[in-house]
């Protein structure tokens, strides 16, 4: 089955501090990956997305690209800011039968000035 | 335009009472979702929707749970004889159409505590 692995938080940085937060993933087909964020109080909302090999995905300074070779999605910013803590969600949708999202367990960055 | 909806945003009841969810998706979207966030168990899949019909009720974990959808619009999902391990985010979505490209977007979630 599929299945996602993101690294386990909390992470906490300095703003202005580099981000990365690691995701693998299992899927069977070709998956369309996805990072959702989740502020303090807040719904998910989609931050990016990339639907194949060699994409990548980009918003509000964030970036991710999808490498088939290593089933990685990884999250980067070069500059965190303190509005950017939050739980951050790698996804997957293997493109068939029902398209749901497979998510993993979130990753909590905290931001401090 | 508005987003997606859920009501109530907080529910609490007592174990064995039934419990129903509603969800209003964006307007014009044909596929909806159910999930369910808990501590435990992370973001799980409950159920999915194309217009009216639920082709896969793969993730309602026991058949105390069900769901429907009415005018290819709102969603109701309802939970029986509720257990106190039905605690949980009960979130819906909804994606434009059908496809593992699309981007489904969330409502904010119903908080649902079972005494």
């Amino acid at each position: 089955g599929n299945s996602v692995t993101q690294m386990e938080g909390p992470v906490t940085l300095s703003e202005e501090a580099f981000l990365t937060i690691n995701c693998t993933y299992t899927a069977t087909g070709y998956p369309s990956l996805f990072w959702y964020v989740q502020y303090p109080g807040e719904g998910l909302q989609l931050l990016l997305k990339a639907t194949k090999a060699d994409d990548k995905g980009s918003n509000k300074g964030f970036e991710a690209t999808y490498r088939k070779e290593t089933t990685s999605f990884h999250l980067e910013k070069g500059s965190v800011q303190v509005s950017d803590s939050a739980v951050y969600f790698c996804a997957l949708s293997d493109g068939a039968g029902s398209y749901q999202l497979t998510f993993g367990k979130g990753t909590k960055l905290s931001v401090i000035p | 335009g508005a987003g997606v909806s859920q009501s109530p945003s907080n529910k609490v009841t007592e174990k064995g009472k039934d419990v129903e969810l509603r969800c209003d998706p964006i307007s014009g979207h044909t596929a909806l979702y159910w999930y369910r966030q808990s501590l435990g168990q992370g973001l799980e899949f409950l159920i999915y929707f194309q217009g009216n019909s639920a082709p896969d009720k793969s993730g309602l974990p026991s058949d105390r749970f069900s769901a429907e959808r009415t005018g290819g619009s709102v969603s109701t999902l309802t939970i029986q004889r509720t257990q106190q391990e039905d605690s949980a985010v009960y979130l819906c979505a909804s994606s434009l159409v059908s496809g593992g490209r699309e981007t489904q977007y969330f409502g904010p979630g119903t908080r649902l505590l079972v005494l």
